[in-house]
């Protein structure tokens, strides 16, 4: 069976540094994909970042970019320039073609401290 | 603007009531989903439907009931068999087979009185 794994229930760092969320994922599929989801005080599940692990290129949204390590099955979410917005919790998960659900992780909360 | 809705914001059920929470999206997304979140936790499926008139059980399906009469709406009742069901309800869209993600509505808490 597919899993995701957060393996940092919470962290905390100073407004403006860098941070990066930990993700790992178990799987014998070949194609999938991989997503991080922010959810804010207000709860509203907001997408990030997508990455297709065919491709070798980490994607990059702004401010946030993955390492994506196909052959570890790690899928790590970097922050840089923290802002005090950024304070949610940032869930990781999973999409295979095969069944077309994504599967969770069970979240990392984020806090930025001014 | 294209989005999904869910009503209401919060929700006080008694005990022993059925309950039913609204999911409505103008996005013509295909599939749609139900998922709960406990405090602290990540998100446990309900129930989905990838096509209208059909929907399949998720991980913590018992005491749920779902209908899919129309592509824009998902309703989930919370019957009185559910014996925990204070929690916070999200519902999400998505293209069938999509891999771009899901669009998530704003969610409903409901709370048991």
């Amino acid at each position: 069976a597919q899993t995701v794994t957060q393996s940092q229930p919470e962290m905390s760092v100073q407004e403006a540094e860098t941070v990066t969320l930990s993700c790992t994922y178990d799987t014998s599929e070949s194609n999938y994909y991989l997503f991080w989801y922010k959810q804010p005080p207000s709860r509203q599940m907001i997408l990030v970042i997508r990455q297709e692990a065919y491709k070798q290129q980490n994607a990059t949204e702004n401010r946030f970019s993955v390492n994506f390590q196909k052959a570890a099955k790690s899928f790590s979410l970097k922050i840089s320039d923290s802002q005090l917005g950024d304070t949610a919790m940032y869930f990781c998960a999973f999409f295979m073609d095969s069944n077309y659900q994504l599967i969770w992780g069970a979240g990392t909360k984020l806090i930025i401290k001014p | 603007d294209g989005g999904i809705t869910q009503s209401p914001k919060y929700l006080f059920r008694k005990e022993g009531q059925n309950v039913t929470l609204s999911c409505e999206q103008n996005l013509n997304h295909d599939a749609m989903y139900w998922y709960r979140q406990d405090p602290g936790q990540g998100l446990r499926l309900i129930y989905y439907s990838q096509i209208v008139n059909d929907f399949q059980k998720g991980d913590i399906a018992e005491g749920y009931s779902v209908s899919r009469e129309k592509k824009e709406s998902f309703p989930l009742t919370v019957t009185s068999a559910q014996k925990n069901p204070t929690a916070f309800y999200l519902c999400a869209s998505s293209y069938y087979r999509d891999s771009d993600g899901y669009t998530f509505g704003s969610g409903t808490r409901l709370t048991v009185v």
